[in-house]
């Protein structure tokens, strides 16, 4: 079945440091793939997405690229801030599959805290 | 202001005590859901409902239920709540699959629910 598998975390780092969170996924069609962050006291926002292999996709200097050879999608930003601080989820969507038409299949969520 | 609310946002009760989560959306969206969020379990899905009058079990659906007799709103009825119960609860609308939005979900800001 669908899944998808998140690097754990904690991850702690400090501002201006390099990100990466490690996104693996199992699908048996062609999925979606989508990078959720959720900061403190709030729900989920999608933060960037791709629909098919080999698009990159991005936003708020993060970026992430739809691998369909490694089934990966991990998530990088050259410098982060203390404002990245959230819970990071990777999540996909399988499109052929009808009788789950419009399910979203979750990682576990990382926890990103960036120190000044 | 395109939206997805819930209420409450934070609720303690006790074991055996009716209660009700409402979930109202603003988008016109087919499909809603509901999910709980706990420490290392990422969000996992409880109901789901592809549109009015039709609602299916995600992956956690025991103690349960849902109902859809608006497209607007997706309410989670707890009729007997047990302490494995509390949770973060989310929920969340979108387009279905075929509109070709990529199923992007738009979330609620969560309930915090104590079962005492």
């Amino acid at each position: 079945g669908d899944s998808v598998t998140q690097m754990e975390g904690p991850v702690t780092l400090s501002e201006e440091a390099f990100l990466t969170i490690n996104c693996t996924y199992t699908a048996t069609g062609y999925p979606s793939l989508f990078w959720y962050v959720q900061y403190p006291g709030e729900g989920l926002q999608l933060l960037l997405k791709a629909t098919k292999a080999d698009d990159k996709g991005s936003n708020k200097g993060f970026e992430a690229t739809y691998r369909k050879e490694t089934t990966s999608f991990h998530l990088e930003k050259g410098s982060v801030q203390v404002s990245d601080s959230a819970v990071y989820f990777c999540a996909l969507s399988d499109q052929n599959r009808g009788s789950t038409l419009g399910r979203l299949y979750f990682g576990r969520g990382t926890q990103l805290t960036v120190w000044p | 202001e395109a939206q997805v609310t819930q209420n409450p946002r934070y609720l303690i009760t006790v074991t055996g005590k009716k209660l009700t989560v409402t979930c109202s959306q603003n988008m016109n969206h087919e499909y809603m859901s509901w999910y709980r969020q706990d420490p290392g379990l990422g969000l996992r899905q409880i109901y789901y409902s592809m549109n009015v009058e039709v609602t299916d079990k995600g992956d956690v659906p025991e103690g349960y239920k849902v109902s859809r007799k608006e497209k607007r709103n997706f309410p989670l009825i707890l009729e007997s709540p047990s302490p494995n119960q509390t949770s973060l609860y989310f929920c969340a609308s979108s387009l279905p699959q075929a509109s070709g939005r990529n199923n992007e979900q738009f979330f609620g800001p969560g309930t915090r629910l104590t079962v005492l």
